[in-house]
């Protein structure tokens, strides 16, 4: 079975922080994803990369980067942390987009509250 | 642009009842369609997924999904849940290979 996983499953950060949050996969996967999840929102993309050293803003980018420079490895930073970026960060890995399977492996998540 | 609406953000039903979670979506093109599941401090488990063919989806744990595309929705349906059920479901439509969710549906089963 292909792994994700995610370092941390709880962090307390202080306001102006940087912080990353990493995700490793075991599998080979070309795609991989940071999505948060927030209450009554359930997920919302971040950013995602198809490939190493490739990075593609979602749909709530703002306040974050992120890093790939090995295939494996999809690292989220958040460059000066707020307490708006409390939330709960799920990092997903895919195939690739061509495969049929199209489904998504997840970690187990990270928790993050920003004090 | 694609996106998902699950109709109910919790459902409180008894052991060993039926169940259905709403979801409907907005596309003008083809759609992949899935289902996912939460257990309490976990990461998103897949249930079923809607690639093509048949409209009627069988996925783990006795959940079924139809796809209905007159209706644009896939509702997840169990015949009789068990405690074990008690999570967080998810709705998903693709979007050129990215997966966007709707807001979850909070299912509550009840002894």
């Amino acid at each position: 079975d292909v792994k994700v996983t995610q370092s941390s499953r709880y962090l307390v950060k202080r306001t102006g922080e940087k912080v990353f949050l990493e995700c490793v996969q075991d599998m080979d996967h070309e795609n991989m994803f940071w999505y948060r999840q927030d209450p009554g929102l359930g997920l919302r993309l971040i950013y995602f990369s198809y490939d190493v050293k490739m990075k593609e803003k979602g749909d709530i980018p703002e306040g974050y980067s992120v890093s790939r420079e090995k295939k494996e490895r999809f690292s989220l930073i958040l460059e000066s942390a707020s307490t708006n970026q409390t939330s709960m960060y799920l990092c997903a890995s895919q195939e690739d987009s061509d495969s049929t399977n199209y489904g998504y492996t997840f970690g187990s998540g990270t928790r993050l509250t920003v004090v | 642009a694609q996106s998902v609406t699950q109709l109910d953000s919790q459902v409180p039903v008894f052991e060993e009842a039926p169940v259905e979670l709403r979801c409907n979506y907005s596309s003008s093109v083809s759609v992949y369609l899935f289902w996912y599941v939460q257990y309490p401090n976990q990461g998103l488990q897949l249930l079923l997924k809607y690639l093509s063919g048949s409209t009627l989806v069988k996925g783990i744990n006795g959940f079924e999904a139809e796809f209905n595309k007159s209706q644009t929705s896939f509702h997840l349906r169990k015949p009789s849940v068990h405690i074990s059920d008690t999570a967080e479901y998810f709705c998903a439509v693709s979007r050129t290979g990215k997966l966007i969710f709707g807001q979850g549906t909070t299912l509550q089963v009840k002894p």
